[in-house]
Order: structure tokens, then sequence, then C-alpha cells
């Protein structure tokens, strides 16, 4: 355990499913990030929070929404997605944005459209 | 932020030490080297980071070469358990406290062989 929960660890969902990938965290942190990783490819940044704002956005899909309530919760709403949507979804925290130290991630939720 | 080059695969006998090198001979001053791991189907752990001077924790040892144009990894006596994918990233100083964004790259898969 990091401290960073993320569930549920595995979804299926059909390509017109609605459903939302959640990340808590009790760490004090301020700052939540949602990464996307697919098979074989790096991890990419999707969106970025601090203090329950959203500060980035890279181009992210609007089929993906997320959603920060708190600074302990952050959620990534998926709706209409496509077969190339499958990875593994990632959610991290730190202290700040300006953290030095470094990012804290959960396991991941692993995501397979049909 | 700084581009890094990493091998993309090593192998490392079991109670050997395991040097990993990245180069980022674009660095700025003002830029960071992390060093972070990723185990099979979980997420990034960090592991250390530095700015120019040799550092060193419970987990492993970074070398920066005194031009910071590379560094090197080193996981003194390797155990199965640190087979991993490690990547290297440079990451930006903003100023005050404030650094940029965490963006990986491929990263060099360890397999520690018994």
């Amino acid at each position: 355990e990091t401290g960073v929960t993320q569930t549920p660890r595995h979804l299926v969902m059909g390509m017109t499913n609605k459903k939302s990938l959640k990340c808590e965290q009790h760490l004090g942190h301020n700052a939540m990030y949602w990464y996307k990783q697919s098979a074989k490819k790096p991890l990419e940044l999707m969106f970025v929070y601090n203090f329950k704002e959203q500060t980035e956005n890279n181009s992210v899909p609007s089929r993906f929404s997320p959603e920060c309530p708190n600074s302990s919760h952050l959620f990534l709403h998926l709706h209409t997605l496509q077969p190339e949507d499958s990875a593994l979804y990632l959610c991290a925290s730190s202290q700040d944005v300006g953290e030095r130290v470094g990012y804290t991630f959960g396991s991941g939720t692993r995501l397979t459209v049909v | 932020d700084a581009k890094t080059t990493q091998p993309p695969s090593m192998d490392c006998a079991e109670g050997r030490a395991a040097n990993l090198p990245c180069n980022h001979s674009t660095i700025s001053g003002n830029e960071y080297v992390y060093w972070y791991r990723q185990i099979h189907s979980q997420g990034p752990q960090y592991i250390i980071h530095g700015l120019k001077n040799n550092e060193t924790n419970e987990m492993a040892s970074l070398i920066i070469t005194e031009d910071r144009k590379s560094s090197t990894l080193i996981l003194p006596h390797a155990t199965l358990r640190d087979t991993a994918v490690y990547y290297c990233i440079v990451r930006v100083d903003q100023g005050s406290g404030n650094t940029g964004k965490l963006i990986f790259g491929q990263g060099t898969t360890l397999q520690v062989k018994p």
C-alpha cells in the first residue's frame, strides 16, 4: 500500500457504458494527477489538480471527465469510450504541484473497453 | 523539460550492483534528475532525485557527472524484487519550490537473474 488507493483494480466496460474510476489519498497531499499507460507506451499525463482546481488538461478527449470534490479524492468519469482507450489508469498525489520529493502513485485501474 | 536517453534493457545478477545509466545532455541548470521504477502491474515508485551532488538513500545511490550531462542509478545489492522498469526523468525547477510536471519516457527494463 502506497497511501494512494484506486478502485476498481480492474474494469471491463462496453463502448456505450458510463463508469467512474476513483482515487483516494489520506497523505495530506494537495495535488492529484491522472496518468494513462497504454501497452508498450510511456505514461501520459492527463490531468493535474491542485487544491481541488484543475491546473492542467493535456488535450484529453471529452469522453474523459475528471472531478476533484476535495483534496483527498479524485474521480475519472468515463463515457462512450473507444477500444483504444483500454489502458492502465494511474492516479498520483504530491504535497503540491511544486513538490520536489516526488509523487506517490496508486496501483492503477486496468480498463478494458469492449 | 530536457529529454533523457536510457538503454531499453539490462540484466543483472542477484546480489551484484545494478548500474543504470541515463544521458541528459541538454539538461538545464535548474533541472533535477529523478528516478522512478515500475514493477509489473503496479504504479511507479519514487526512488531518488538530485541536482548536482551525488545522493544516497535506503533504496539507491545517484551519481551525477560534474557536467550534469549524465547520471547513474546504483542499486548496491540487486534482488529479484528489483526487477522492474526504471525511469530517469529531468524535471525543471521553476523557482520558489515550484517544479514542473513529471514526464515519463520508455525507461530501462532491468531483469535481475538468480
